[in-house]
C-alpha cells in the first residue's frame, strides 16, 4: 500500500495568517501517461464528514474559496492557506488515488492561535 | 443537490453481524462507483470497500476482506455493507461514499454521507 505522511501533525496560525500543510506519499503519484497527480485533500469539522478540497494536487472543488489552494507533484505535496479565518479551524487529510487501496495521511490539525 | 444517508449502525457484539445501508439522491447513482470509509473517532480515515457503477467490480481493504460484503441495488438508488465477524477494532464511523469515476479505481470521493456509528463491544 501507498503510505501518506503528512507534517505537521498539528498547527497553530494566527487569524489572516499563512498555514501550510505537507503530504509526502511513499511513491510517486504522477501517471505518465495523463501527466495528473492523484492526490486529494479534504478538510473535517468536528462532528462532520470530510469535504473534499482539492483534487489532481491543485484543482479547488466548486465552492471552495480560493484562499485554499494545493500544490505539488510526484511525492510530494502541499496544502496552503493563504489567509487563516475562524471557518478553517479543522483537520486536514490528503489521500491517494493512483492505487487500490486508496489511502489518507494521519491528519493535520488547523487551530487558531 | 447530492446527499447520502447511512443508516443500520448500532451496538453488536463480536463475532456478529450488521448491515449497513446508504440511501442516495441528487445524482445520477447509477453513473458511479460507491465506497465505504470508516473512521474510529479521533483517528484517521481508512477506506473499507469499493464497488463499480454495475456492481460488476468490487474491491476491499485488507483489514475486511473475507467478512465484509458490499452491494449496491441501481434500482433502489442504494448501497450497502453486510459486515460479518465482526471485531472490536471494527468499531468506527462508516461514511459512503460517492466516487468521480465509474470502476471506482483511480478514484477521489465528492460527497460524503454523515456517517453511522458501529459499536462492537460485549
Amino acid at each position: 500500500d501507498i503510505v501518506m505522511t503528512q507534517s505537521p501533525d498539528s498547527l497553530a496560525v494566527s487569524l489572516g495568517e499563512r498555514a501550510t500543510i505537507n503530504c509526502k506519499s511513499s511513491q510517486s503519484l504522477l501517471y505518465s501517461s495523463n501527466n495528473k497527480n492523484y492526490l486529494a485533500w479534504y478538510q473535517q469539522k468536528p462532528g462532520q464528514p470530510p469535504k473534499l478540497l482539492i483534487y489532481w494536487a491543485s484543482t479547488r472543488e466548486s465552492g471552495v474559496p480560493d484562499r485554499i489552494s494545493g500544490s505539488g507533484s510526484g511525492t510530494d505535496f502541499t496544502l496552503t492557506i493563504s489567509s487563516l479565518q475562524a471557518e478553517d479551524v479543522a483537520v486536514y487529510y490528503c489521500q491517494q488515488y493512483y492505487d487500490t487501496p486508496p489511502t489518507f495521511g494521519q491528519g493535520t490539525k488547523v487551530e487558531m492561535k | 443537490e447530492v446527499l447520502l444517508v447511512e443508516s443500520g449502525g448500532g451496538v453488536v457484539q463480536p463475532g456478529g453481524s450488521l448491515r449497513l445501508s446508504c440511501a442516495a439522491s441528487g445524482f445520477s447513482f447509477a453513473d458511479y462507483a460507491m465506497h465505504w470509509v470508516r473512521q474510529i473517532p479521533g483517528m484517521p480515515l481508512e477506506w473499507v470497500s469499493l464497488m463499480s457503477w454495475d456492481g460488476g467490480s468490487t474491491a476491499y481493504g485488507d483489514s475486511v476482506r473475507g467478512r465484509f460484503t458490499i452491494s449496491r441495488d441501481n434500482t433502489k438508488n442504494s448501497l450497502y455493507l453486510q459486515m460479518n465477524s465482526l471485531r472490536p477494532e471494527d468499531t468506527a464511523f462508516y461514511y459512503c461514499a460517492k466516487g468521480t469515476v465509474g470502476s471506482g479505481y483511480g478514484d477521489y470521493f465528492d460527497n460524503w454521507g454523515q456517517g453511522t456509528l458501529v459499536t462492537v463491544s460485549s
